[in-house]
C-alpha cells in the first residue's frame, strides 16, 4: 500500500528556533500533500493544503508566516514552524493524495510530535 | 454544532462486537471514511463508503450508512486487544478537493 513518512518523529527545541518537518510519500508521486495539527483528544485540524510546485493553501486563521509549507517535488512536502513558541507544541501529521488513483483517498504519515520548551 | 460528531469513549469486552457510532451534518457528503489511529501513530484508513451505499463489509469491520439520518456506524466484529485505538469518522464532498473533515474521534478500550 501507498507509505508516507515523516521526519523527524519527535522533536524538542527551545522557544524562538525554527523546526523542519519532512513528509514524504516513498511509493507513489504526490501532486497534494497536507498538513494538519491534533492536539490531545481532539480532532485533526487541517492547517494547509500544499500543491507541488505552487503556493500552498492555508486555513483560515494559519498565519502563513509562522508555518512555512514548500512542496519542492512531487514525493516531498516540507512545514516549518518559524521561532517556535510553547503554543507551537502539538502533533503535527501530513498526508499525501496519490497523482493516479482515487482522489478521494489520502495516506497518512505517522505525525510528528513537536514539544517547545 | 460540529459537522461530524462522535461519543468520546467506548468500552467493550474482548471477543464482543463493537459499534462506533457517528453523525454529520452537510448532506452533500460523497464519502465517509473511518480511520484508526494508534497511540502516537498517524491516521490508518479503514474503510470508507460512498455516500450511495447503504452498507460494506470488509472482513471484521462492517460499515452502515444510513443517509436520511445522516448517521455512519463501523461494526468491529470479535474485537481484539490490538483493536483499542482511536477511530475517527470523518466525511468529504466531491465538489471540490475532497479534504476530510474529521470527528474528534472515539476512543476504544478493549478489556480482557
Amino acid at each position: 500500500g501507498a507509505v508516507v513518512s515523516q521526519h523527524p518523529s519527535r522533536v524538542i527545541c527551545k522557544s524562538g528556533t525554527s523546526v523542519k518537518i519532512e513528509c514524504r510519500s516513498l511509493d507513489f508521486q504526490a501532486t497534494t500533500m497536507f498538513w494538519y495539527r491534533q492536539f490531545p483528544k481532539q480532532s485533526l485540524m487541517l492547517m494547509a493544503t500544499s500543491n507541488e510546485g505552487s503556493k500552498a493553501t492555508y486555513e483560515q486563521g494559519v498565519e502563513k508566516d509562522k508555518f512555512l509549507i514548500n512542496h519542492a517535488s512531487l514525493t516531498l512536502s516540507t512545514l516549518t514552524v518559524a521561532s517556535a513558541h510553547p503554543e507551537d507544541s502539538s502533533f503535527y501529521i501530513c498526508s499525501a493524495r496519490a497523482a493516479s488513483g482515487s482522489q478521494e483517498t489520502q495516506y497518512f504519515g505517522p505525525g510528528t510530535r513537536l514539544l517547545v520548551l | 454544532g460540529e459537522d461530524v460528531e462522535q461519543s468520546l469513549f467506548l468500552s467493550v469486552r474482548e471477543g464482543d462486537s463493537s459499534v462506533i457510532n457517528c453523525t454529520y451534518t452537510d448532506s452533500s457528503s460523497t464519502y465517509l471514511y473511518w480511520y484508526k489511529q494508534e497511540p502516537g501513530a498517524g491516521l490508518q484508513l479503514l474503510t470508507y463508503i460512498f455516500s450511495n451505499m447503504d452498507m460494506k463489509q470488509d472482513q471484521r469491520l462492517t460499515v452502515l450508512l444510513n443517509k436520511k439520518d445522516k448517521h455512519l456506524s463501523l461494526r468491529i466484529a470479535d474485537t481484539q486487544t490490538g483493536d483499542s485505538a482511536i477511530y475517527f469518522c470523518a466525511e468529504s464532498l466531491s465538489g471540490g478537493s475532497y479534504i476530510p473533515t474529521f470527528g474528534r474521534g472515539t476512543s476504544l478500550i478493549v478489556h480482557p
